[in-house]
Order: structure tokens, then sequence, then C-alpha cells
């Protein structure tokens, strides 16, 4: 089954620029999504198609995709920013989805 | 504004069958660029998607559920029902119903989850 792989965990300090992968065989020709989800909280799209920013998400928050891994980028990392975030695609067939492990930022 | 909200049994027995319903405000089921998906997380655990269903009917499935997930939807009541099989405690989830929007405008079609629940918690327990 396919599989997209993401980091357990990254940490940064707040103001730094923090960045979470995702992995999987079809990004090159499948979209990236990207999830935050706070604790106790449903997730929340941050990153859609790769790249695009949905309203009401803080231009800090940025996505691209290269090959076969796609990049979450949070410039200037807050403390509110602290979270799960997750990534989801497709596999190359388009019919089967699925999410990455989830990745947990640390900001402190 | 869109809302999404899940509603089913907080316990359920080993073997016993569950039946989820979301109801949707905000959105029509029979929007051609619309759909609802049903996921899944296990406490501490990451997200699980399970099932799709778009306006025209079409339905896709977890590979590893597809033999105990039904997925319907009810467009005059705005109603989308997740039917899971044979429960087992390791089922034991938050399950979350999402809006799903798909986007053509860049020469071929992409869907993805924009709008969720709130989840609701079901525990599988004898």
């Amino acid at each position: 089954s396919y599989e997209l792989t993401q980091p357990p965990s990254v940490s940064v300090s707040p103001g730094q620029t923090a960045r979470i992968t995702c992995s999987g065989d079809a990004l090159p020709k499948k979209y990236a999504y990207w999830y935050q989800q706070k604790s106790g909280q449903a997730p929340v799209l941050v990153i859609y198609e790769d790249s695009k920013r949905p309203s009401g998400i803080p231009e800090r928050f940025s996505g691209s995709s290269s090959g076969t891994m796609a990049t979450l980028t949070i410039s200037g990392a807050q403390v509110e920013d602290e979270a799960d975030y997750y990534c989801y695609s497709t596999d190359s067939s388009g019919n089967h989805k699925v999410f990455g492990g989830g990745t947990k930022l640390t900001v402190l | 504004q869109v809302t999404l909200k899940e509603s089913g049994p907080v316990l359920v027995k080993p073997t016993e069958t569950l039946t989820l319903t979301c109801t949707v405000s905000g959105f029509s089921l029979s929007n051609a660029r619309m759909g609802v998906s049903w996921i899944r997380q296990p406490p501490g655990k990451a997200l699980e998607w399970l099932a799709h269903i778009f306006s025209n009917d079409e339905k896709y499935y977890s590979t590893s559920l597809k033999s105990r997930l039904t997925i319907s939807k009810d467009t005059s009541k705005s109603q989308v029902v997740l039917t899971m099989t044979n429960m087992d405690p390791v089922d034991t989830a938050t399950y979350y119903c999402a809006r799903i929007s798909v986007d053509c405008s860049g020469g071929s079609c992409s869907s993805y989850m924009d709008v969720w629940g709130k989840g609701t918690t079901v525990t599988v327990s004898s």
C-alpha cells in the first residue's frame, strides 16, 4: 500500500524557520496537502495543491514540492504554531488516499 | 458558513456494526465540485483516511478496510452515512467527516478535504 513518510518531530525556537518534509513515490505526479492539528482539535487545512494557502492562513506558512518530497515551511515560527502536522496525498492512480504519519512541531 | 457535524454511538460492542452520520450545512451534496470524506484517528495516533463520496455517487474506500466499510449519502437530508461492520477494540477512535473540494482549474482535477467537523469519539468495548 502507498505510504507518505514524515519525520516524527521537529523542534525550533520562536522566530526560526521550521521545515517539515513528506516523502512519497507519487509526489512528482500528485499534489501534497498539509493539515495542522492542535491538541484536542480537528485538523485545519494550511496548504493545498503543494503551495497554495487557504484564506485565513498566515503568510508564514508556505509549501513546496520537488521530486518525491513535499515540504511545509513555517517562516518565523510562533509558539501558537505548535501542533501536529500531517501531509496528505494519493497514490499514482488517484484512488488511494493517504495521510503521512504526522510530525509534532515544538516551538520553544 | 460551511459546517459538518458527526453523530453516532459513543460505545459499541465488538462484532457490532457502527453507523455514523455526517450532517452538513452551507453546501449541497449535489454540488459537482464537492463531496464528503470520513477520516479517523485512534487515541494518540495518526489520521487515517477511510472513504470518499462525491456528488455523482462515486465512492472510494481505504484498501485495508474496504470489506468493512459502506459510504452513502442522502442529498435531501444533507447527510452522509458511514457504516463499519465487525467492530473491534482497535477501531476505537475519533471519527471525522470533512468536506471535499474538487479543483479542476489546473487542467486536471484534484480533490482535498478543506473543512472538517469536530469529530465524534467511538469506543469499542464489551
